[in-house]
């Protein structure tokens, strides 16, 4: 089936330093990428959706300029957490739509675990 | 009112017991409802996918969708240790890219 995979899986980094994360489509095409963000305990939030050739849309309460993304070809996306403080630590997720399925069905990637000391 | 309610547990059952796992929603407009599992520190597994009402059965799983009641749910029949994890519905309007999630059963089954 389809997979999606995310880079790195676990990052520790020190406050005001930037990580970036990395998600791909493995075996297909996606023009249209998510990003989410899920806390402890906590069901996954979504911060952007990502779109190949254009801009990233936010979502409400999400700054732009602090979670840059950048849908750089058909089968990559990434997160960049600018200048992180402790307040970023948490799971990020992405997803892609299901081929054939337009984007009503999502996979999964097996998230990146951020610690921002 | 959150737009996705789901009881978070957790929900502890013995191995081989039919596990009942639900969600209700406020928002009528929703088309497609989805149910994921999510071990832990992993990244959310789709397990079923429905449009509109109706049953789906995919081996030990089904998911039915009520829509006049507003309720979805997810069964589990000869439920196994592996099957210990967090459940999540979603559900999103056709041709958005939102999707609605609630906030996760976290299902225990004991050997």
């Amino acid at each position: 089936g389809a997979v999606v995979s995310q880079h790195p899986s676990r990052v520790i980094c020190k406050s005001g330093t930037s990580v970036k994360i990395e998600c791909r489509s493995l075996d297909f095409q996606a023009t249209t990428m998510f990003w989410y963000r899920q806390f402890p305990k906590q069901s996954l939030m979504l911060m952007a959706t990502s779109n190949e050739g254009s801009k990233a849309t936010y979502e409400q309460g999400v700054e732009k300029d602090k979670f840059l993304i950048n849908h750089a070809s058909l089968t990559l996306s990434t997160l960049t957490v600018t200048s992180a403080h402790p307040e970023d630590s948490s799971f990020y997720i992405c997803s892609a739509p299901v081929p054939g399925l337009g984007t009503d069905t999502q996979y999964f990637g097996p998230g990146t675990r951020l610690t921002v000391l | 009112q959150k737009e996705v309610e789901q009881d978070p547990g957790p929900l502890s059952v013995p191995e081989g017991a039919i596990v009942s796992l639900n969600c209700t929603y406020s928002n009528s407009a929703f088309q497609y409802f989805m149910w994921y599992r999510q071990y832990s520190r992993k990244g959310p597994e789709l397990l079923m996918y429905t449009y509109s009402s109706g049953n789906k059965e995919d081996g030990r799983f089904t998911a039915q969708v009520d829509k006049s009641s507003k309720y979805i749910s997810l069964f589990i029949r000869d439920s196994q240790p592996s099957d210990s994890a967090t459940y999540l519905c979603a559900m999103s309007v056709y041709n958005f890219n939102k999707f609605y999630f609630g906030s996760g059963t976290k299902l225990n089954v004991k050997p």
